[in-house]
């Protein structure tokens, strides 16, 4: 079974550029994940999406959005683009929602460089 | 709010030894999942192991297991005989019920990491 993909896998861009990125879940899986991964601030959780809606979102301003498609693909989005929103972005997938063994699947992050 | 704690910055341990990486936890819920995650310098996150708040035995996978102490609120995780590959930022997350909010789960919540090198 192949594991979660995201594209691009690098990606430099300039303040105040917008940036999509994309997401595509392990088959059969419904939920899908986003987190942010800095050198200061560590993984942080930005938001879940199941079933095309958002059902959990972090403490992140609203230049962050995403969406997810009817084949659970996800795409996140950032506008204007601030030079602290260089990072790794990571996208994880699962079945469901729950809090229990249901394991989040990572993929290989798109790493964001913005200049 | 959730909060995870892993003390160890880095480590540095022998070949064929075992390790035991530190993680403790702070939540009010009392349902909650904890995760380990092995993250290469490659950046790709790596399923290790699970524990569940109401799981009495501790869990085992090949060489991962995990040592809760549910009173304590930690989780720590075990490597036996560990292995060059081992090598890699390792952390520790948690994820708990939103029982009181519709269902579902919160995100991850991950603590800042231990990087394990294993030498020769």
């Amino acid at each position: 079974k192949a594991g979660v993909t995201q594209t691009p896998r690098y990606l430099i861009k300039t303040r105040g550029q917008q940036v999509t990125l994309s997401c595509s879940p392990i088959s059969g899986h419904r939920s899908v994940s986003w987190y942010q991964q800095t050198p200061g601030q560590g993984l942080q959780f930005l938001f879940e999406y199941f079933s095309e809606t958002q059902r959990n979102k972090g403490n992140f301003p609203g230049r962050f959005s995403g969406r997810q498609f009817s084949n659970s693909r996800s795409e996140m989005n950032v506008s204007t683009l601030e030079l602290g929103d260089s990072a790794l972005y990571l996208c994880a997938s699962r079945h469901g929602t729950s809090y229990g063994p249901d394991t989040q699947y990572f993929g290989p992050g798109t790493r964001l460089t913005v200049l | 709010a959730q909060k995870i704690t892993q003390t160890q910055p880095g480590m540095f341990v022998q070949e064929k030894e075992a390790v035991t990486l530190d993680c403790t936890y702070d939540t009010s819920d009392q349902s909650y999942g904890l995760f380990w995650y092995k993250q290469p310098s490659s950046g790709e996150m790596i399923f290790l192991i699970y524990q569940g708040s109401y799981d009495e035995q501790n869990a085992t996978e090949g060489r991962y297991s995990l040592n809760f102490q549910k009173a304590r609120k930690s989780a720590n995780l075990v490597i036996s005989a560990s292995q060059l590959g081992d090598s890699a930022m390792y952390f520790c997350a948690m994820r708990v019920s939103r029982s009181n909010s519709g269902g579902g789960a919160d995100g991850l919540t991950f603590g800042k990491g231990t990087h394990l090198i294993i030498q020769p």
